[in-house]
């Protein structure tokens, strides 16, 4: 029983476009998600995440999104470079204990 | 600031033998995580630390694997005997308190034949 998904297995993004990467969640005591990225032979990296009492938070060409009504949130990259491309985990947190619960990831390809 | 170190980066072993993972975690994180990540899926946690004592061990399965904290700072995790379907990438990740973002080390990669 997946409580994160990410529906898209990959993306391809011509560079300098925007990449939307999608996430939607069921447990509605969930209050915090992050968005890690992640390179081949490497652990994931955190990149940006968002409390639940807010709707959108931005850091440089990053910007998540959320909509609590909907359970869903959405990762923006504005513009896409080449380097971009990896795999990117959304992940979100709820109770006390403070566990990570991890969707199955997204493989986000950006072309030159 | 040195990030999470894991060794061995690779390990390869057969069905029924024993393996141990060694992570070390940043200086000052008083909460350590260990993830199973099978191909294809997002990490899963296994067992969480906070100091040297065991806050959520629920998904672990204890008749095989075993992980300890000694002193609070470095942890094994452990799996003795190793089944074919625990291939996969083990993650070692520390965060200064829980419910605090988590810094992932860089894995060991498991292959049991």
């Amino acid at each position: 029983d997946q409580q994160v998904k990410q529906n898209s297995p990959s993306l391809s993004v011509q560079e300098g476009r925007i990449s939307i990467l999608n996430c939607d969640y069921t447990n509605s005591m969930f209050d915090y998600f992050l968005w890690y990225k992640k390179y081949p032979a490497e652990g994931p990296t955190f990149l940006i995440s968002i409390s639940s009492i807010k709707d959108k938070n931005e850091d440089g060409r990053f910007t998540v999104f959320l909509n609590k009504s909907a359970k869903h949130l959405s990762l923006h990259i504005v513009p896409s470079q080449p380097g971009d491309s990896a795999v990117y985990f959304c992940a979100a947190i709820g109770g006390s204990q403070g566990n990570l619960i991890f969707g199955k990831g997204t493989k986000l390809s950006v072309k030159p | 600031e040195a990030g999470v170190a894991q060794s061995p980066r690779y390990k390869i072993i057969e069905k029924r033998q024993s393996v141990a993972f060694w992570c070390n975690p940043i200086s000052g994180h008083a909460t350590l995580y260990w993830y199973q990540q099978i191909l294809g899926q997002g990490p899963k946690l296994l067992i969480q630390f906070q100091n040297n004592g065991v806050v959520d061990d629920s998904q672990l399965p204890k008749d095989r694997f075993s992980a300890e904290r000694l002193k609070g700072v470095d942890s094994t995790l452990k799996i003795q005997p190793a089944k074919l379907e625990d291939s996969a990438v083990y993650l070692c990740a520390s965060s200064p308190g829980h419910r605090e973002t988590q810094y992932f080390g860089p894995g060991t990669r498991l292959l049991v034949l």
